[in-house]
């Protein structure tokens, strides 16, 4: 069984503050992690997967994240923050023994806010 | 590669009658995924097909929910009797089954039941 805990269901950072959103996993089996970003009346995103290749993970738009087993968590952090960059995130969680390619699991969402 | 592509995007219903969504899904992806998003939530996994043939299914797919996938290429989801609580967005997503395998997911069909 896997779940995903988003913490903060709303994040507030100023324009060019860094971003810092939380997810923390729980899996019985070593997981693949992702993030996805969803904008209004879209479809979602990838922005970023841990695969197990390496710890630090960079993706799209600037954003990184971090797998650290330990913590068991894989927090999305953005350097300066972009005011395109306002939109809901989602961290999600699939098994390892899957491939991948089993269905995700997703937490419930940080919606991220960018003050001018 | 033109992504994946749902119809139709929005749908009204009265509650008891049945609707029906479609996906198509990129066109050299195996696997195909629907899930369930409510508003202020994550998508919740409702099933997955490998080809023509449906894997997994979430205890989330009700019997009144049925998934094809008849010839390996596009998916419909029928939702028969539909009551309130199936209001929701419905997304697609597909992926390549080895190798490759991030899902790219669909804009959405938003059920509205009245």
């Amino acid at each position: 069984a896997q779940s995903v805990t988003q913490l903060g269901s709303h994040v507030s950072v100023s324009e060019g503050a860094l971003v810092l959103l939380r997810c923390n996993y729980s899996s019985s089996v070593p997981p693949y992690l992702f993030w996805y970003v969803q904008y209004p009346n879209q479809g979602l995103q990838l922005l970023l997967k841990y695969t197990s290749a390496a710890t630090l993970v960079k993706g799209i738009n600037g954003f990184e994240a971090e797998f650290k087993k330990s913590e068991t968590s894989f927090h999305l952090t953005k350097p300066s923050a972009h005011m395109s960059d306002a939109a809901e995130y989602f961290c999600a969680v699939t098994p390892y023994s899957g491939g991948g390619a089993d269905g995700l699991t997703f937490g419930k969402g940080t919606h991220l806010i960018i003050q001018p | 590669d033109t992504g994946v592509s749902q119809d139709p995007r929005h749908k009204i219903t009265k509650r008891g009658q049945n609707v029906t969504f479609r996906c198509d899904p990129i066109s050299e992806h195996n696997r195909l995924y629907w899930y369930r998003q409510t508003l202020g939530q994550g998508p919740e996994f409702l099933t997955y097909f490998q080809n023509e043939a449906q894997l997994e299914k979430s205890r989330l797919l009700s019997d009144r929910f049925s998934a094809e996938r008849p010839k390996g290429s596009f998916s419909t989801l029928e939702i028969q009797r539909t009551e309130q609580g199936d209001s929701a967005m419905y997304l697609c997503a597909s992926s390549l089954a080895a190798g490759e395998f991030t899902q790219y997911f669909g804009p959405g069909t938003r059920l509205t039941v009245l």
